[in-house]
């Protein structure tokens, strides 16, 4: 089992749409939850935390599940801007580092 | 942003060439990290170093020889690349090492011919 799993994508949506991405990841043990967004051609960039009362920055809303080891991320009102790939990124208890995730890519259309 | 930067930007080199990459960060961060992003990959963690001590090396091939003289500074030797070696190198940084925020280079892209 991958350490962190994505939805496959590409998610096609038009302007205004709602959109959700699922994440699972497979060690228990994880401590540390983000969803970072990576432009084409570009560098990622820290999007949101997740923690686990849930949390809402805007239109955009992630949430995490503990128990089933899973992390969502959902956007409201969708922009033409926010058209990128969302990659989930986990942090391990005892660990320096992040694991990423493969991404979803976004597609926002008018 | 100029947080963080990396240059080359692109660089293109045959199997037998040596090469650096070179990342600087001007946040007074104390780790600094080496990711490899290849199409559909996830990143891969290359290398980790905290207050300029290799602290992971993630099973990384001896062709890839990282080097940090001081904290604000990394570079990525490349000797005897394999055209698999091909993807974009994306260096990062965070206040420390554990599950904090990293932020990230624009990266180099890398061909190997």
């Amino acid at each position: 089992r991958k350490e962190v799993e994505q939805d496959p994508g590409p998610f096609n949506v038009p302007e205004g749409a709602t959109v959700a991405f699922n994440c699972t990841y497979s060690n228990s043990a994880s401590q540390s939850f983000f969803w970072y967004r990576q432009d084409c051609r570009k560098e990622p960039k820290l999007l949101m935390s997740v923690y686990s009362s849930g949390n809402e920055d805007g239109r955009f809303t992630a949430q995490l599940n503990r128990a089933s080891q899973y992390i969502s991320l959902l956007i409201r009102d969708s922009k033409l801007s926010d058209s990128a790939t969302y990659l989930c990124v986990v942090s391990n208890s005892g660990y320096s580092t992040l694991t990423f995730g493969k991404g979803t890519m976004l597609l926002v259309s008018p | 942003e100029t947080g963080v930067t990396q240059t080359p930007r692109h660089l293109v080199m045959g199997m037998t060439n040596k090469k650096s990459l070179k990342c600087e960060q001007h946040l007074g961060h104390n780790a600094m990290y080496w990711y490899k992003q290849s199409a559909k990959k996830p990143l891969e963690l290359m290398f980790v170093y905290n207050f300029k001590e290799q602290t992971e090396n993630n099973s990384v091939p001896s062709r890839f020889s990282p080097e940090c003289p001081n904290s604000s500074h990394l570079f990525l030797h490349l000797h005897t690349l394999q055209p698999e070696d091909s993807a974009l190198y994306l260096c990062a940084s965070s206040p420390e090492t554990g599950p904090d925020t990293q932020y990230f280079g624009p990266g180099t892209r890398l061909t190997v011919l």
